[in-house]
């Protein structure tokens, strides 16, 4: 059974950083693109960025809103990839889900965690 | 960037009627499009990808059309459960934007 279990989020203050972690199981890691998507409360989804696998160099993608403040890692060996995410703002604030992206006729994200809450608030 | 937009933002429909939605790319995107579904308080679930293609498990009241900038999801009889916000994306090249997303309700 493919699982995704994201840990890390909570409470931090704008400025600060903080690490989120998809620990996933069930399916063959290192042959996945993994992406992070968030939601703020109330509001609807915003794709944050991907990775690619180690095949493509184990290259990142980032939306504009994140670019330069969040990175994307991956450890194969461990089936964990990581969100850092530095210089917080409360924008931030969101529901953050990990998806594994899967190809065969076009990409879609096929299995979600169930969400960790980042909360940026002074 | 392609920005994506649904329409409409929200709609209530009775029981059995058939709901359409719709996705817009401000460029082509081929068939990169998937869609999404999230009931409240929900993980958002995959129904649909490459356009039209029903992901495994997923009722076929579900269907998806479109390709270059114009895409549906349609659900040919509403039930219940399918109260949600349905959600497009695009999957071409990065970024992979959502849609604003659209909130079904029954009526």
């Amino acid at each position: 059974e493919v699982q995704l279990v994201e840990s890390g989020g909570g409470l931090e203050q704008p400025g600060r950083s903080l690490r989120l972690s998809c620990t996933t199981s069930g399916f063959t890691f290192g042959d996945y693109v993994m992406s992070w998507v968030r939601q703020a409360p109330g509001k609807g989804l915003e794709w944050v960025g991907f990775i690619r696998t180690k095949v493509y160099d184990g290259t990142t993608e980032y939306a504009a809103s994140v670019k330069g403040r969040f990175t994307i890692s991956r450890d194969d060996s461990k089936s964990i990839a990581y969100l850092q995410m530095n210089s917080l703002k409360t924008e931030d604030t969101a529901v953050y889900y990990c998806t594994r992206a899967s190809f065969s006729s076009s990409w879609r994200s096929d299995y979600w965690g169930q969400g960790t809450l980042v909360t940026v608030s002074s | 960037d392609i920005q994506m937009t649904q329409s409409p933002s929200s709609l209530s429909a009775s029981v059995g009627d058939r709901v359409t939605i719709t996705c817009r790319a401000s460029q082509g995107i081929n068939n990169y499009l998937a869609w999404y579904q999230q009931k409240p308080g929900k993980v958002p679930k995959l129904l649909i990808y490459a356009s039209s293609i029903l992901q495994s498990g997923v009722p076929s009241r579900f269907s998806g059309s479109g390709s270059g900038t114009d895409f549906t999801l349609t659900i040919s009889s509403l039930q219940p459960e399918d109260v949600a916000t349905y959600y497009c994306q695009k999957h071409n090249t990065a970024p992979w934007t959502f849609g604003q997303g659209t909130k079904v309700e029954i009526k």
